[in-house]
């Protein structure tokens, strides 16, 4: 079965860092550039980053450019994403997704990880 | 960046009655890399639709998509119980983003 399962969410205060981990299953996770996503409580979803296949292309929303990192181990089918200076507004629901080969957007999701930041 | 409007907000139907979705783009969206999601509450979205009017891998043939351009409709032919969800239009022809979501409800 093809499967994504994230880890990592939790309460964090202003200006904390978190990981957050996503493994993959079911698939040839080397082949497939790799997205998080994001849902505030009770709003719509926000595309956060993108990173290729073969690392060489990684992309940033603006709202979080400098403060999250992306990356991949291909090695260990897992997906990361480190969040640093955290803020209110990054509370959310945290998604990976697989961006399909046809189609080509995200054809896999996995349950999401909350991330709350509060003091 | 391409900003994606969605209408209406809710749409309240009886079950069997068709639903229209609309959704417009600031800017034509290329190649139509324009997908539908359905998001149940609590759950993950799941791909609907995509490149404007292709159904994806199990999707039931009441749910279709058609538009071009700046322009995209989903419909859903005739409305079961468990369409009741916030449908969601994503362009990907330029980086990706989301219209802001149409929840349906069923009466």
């Amino acid at each position: 079965e093809v499967q994504l399962v994230e880890s990592g969410g939790a309460l964090v205060k202003p200006g904390g860092s978190l990981r957050l981990s996503c493994a993959a299953s079911g698939f040839t996770f080397s082949d497939y550039s790799m997205n998080w996503v994001r849902q505030p409580p009770g709003e719509g979803l926000e595309w956060v980053s993108s990173i290729s296949s073969t690392y060489n292309y990684i992309y940033y929303a603006d709202s979080v450019k400098g403060r999250f990192t992306i990356s991949r181990d291909n090695a260990k089918d897992s997906l990361y994403l480190q969040l640093n200076s955290l803020r209110g507004d990054d509370t959310a629901v945290y998604y990976c997704a697989r961006r399909g080969l046809r189609p080509a957007t995200f054809d896999i999701w996995g349950q999401g990880t909350m991330v709350t930041v509060s003091s | 960046e391409i900003v994606l409007t969605q209408s209406p907000g809710t749409l309240s139907l009886s079950p069997g009655e068709r639903a229209t979705l609309s959704c417009r783009a600031s800017q034509s969206v290329s190649s139509n890399f324009l997908a539908w999601f359905q998001q149940k509450p609590g759950r993950a979205p799941r791909l609907l639709i995509y490149g404007a009017s292709s159904r994806a891998t199990g999707i039931p043939d009441r749910f279709s998509g058609s538009g071009s351009g700046t322009d995209f409709t989903l419909t859903i032919s005739r409305l079961e119980p468990e369409d009741c969800a916030v449908y969601y239009c994503q362009q990907y022809a330029n980086s990706f983003t989301f219209g802001p979501g149409t929840r349906v409800a069923i009466k």
